[in-house]
């Protein structure tokens, strides 16, 4: 059974086009995080929430913004995606900020850009 | 800064191989460490964690354990398997508080042929 479900699995967009990418979560986890993956590289965290705090990465760029109405979903919103935003987008979550509570991943994604 | 180093990809074995995936950090404290697995087109799962020295983390035949006195805590299995295919993330809990965060190595590619 999914636990952190990311919708779609696969969008395209043109650029400069808004799109929003969404993810719920059935842990009731109080922690939700938005990775960046680009191919064969690690993910690259953007931001996340800490319940209804949001903490932005310093070098997020400004087209990146998140939304978290309520502990089950968070939405990533792409104000004018540029060729360079095509990736792969993870959503996870965690219980808690502890230093040894795991991150649990969405399948992710994948965003293309025509 | 904190930094997770692993050996370079890709790796290719013959299934019942033995495996051995490098990963050291360079940290200050006892970071949690984890090894996460990401299969082809998916999201990343936890593979195994271990919070302190000496701590064994284990599942699905694969182990690794936290050494302090090398800053290592390499992946091993004993007999690999095709549905091992994958690339294997080491990462290490950082900072404390809202700010946690994962630092994640640039992970390793396996491809395990039959």
């Amino acid at each position: 059974d999914a636990m952190v479900i990311q919708n779609p699995r696969y969008q395209v967009t043109q650029f400069g086009k808004p799109v929003t990418l969404s993810c719920s979560q059935t842990l009731n986890h109080n922690v939700m995080y938005w990775y960046q993956q680009k191919s064969s590289q690690a993910p690259k965290l953007l931001f996340h929430y800490y319940d209804k705090d949001f903490n932005n990465e310093a070098d997020t760029p400004d087209n990146f913004q998140s939304r978290r109405p309520n502990t089950s979903f968070c939405f990533l919103d792409i104000r004018s995606p540029g060729l360079g935003d095509a990736a792969m987008y993870l959503c996870a979550t965690s219980r808690e900020q502890g230093s040894n509570q795991p991150q649990h991943f969405g399948d992710g994604t994948r965003l293309s850009i025509l | 800064g904190d930094s997770v180093t692993q050996m370079e990809g890709p790796v290719t074995l013959s299934e019942e191989a033995c495996l051995t995936i490098n990963c050291t950090y360079t940290a200050t404290g006892y970071p949690s460490l984890f090894w996460y697995v990401q299969y082809p087109g998916e999201g990343l799962q936890l593979l195994l964690k271990a919070t302190k020295a000496d701590d064994k983390g284990s599942n699905k035949g694969f182990e690794a354990t936290y050494r302090k006195e090398t800053t290592s805590f390499h992946l091993e299995k004993g007999s690999v398997q095709v549905s091992d295919s994958a690339v294997y993330f080491c990462a290490l809990m950082r900072g404390a508080g809202n700010n946690r965060k994962l630092i994640w190595g640039l992970g390793t590619s396996l491809a395990v042929n039959p």
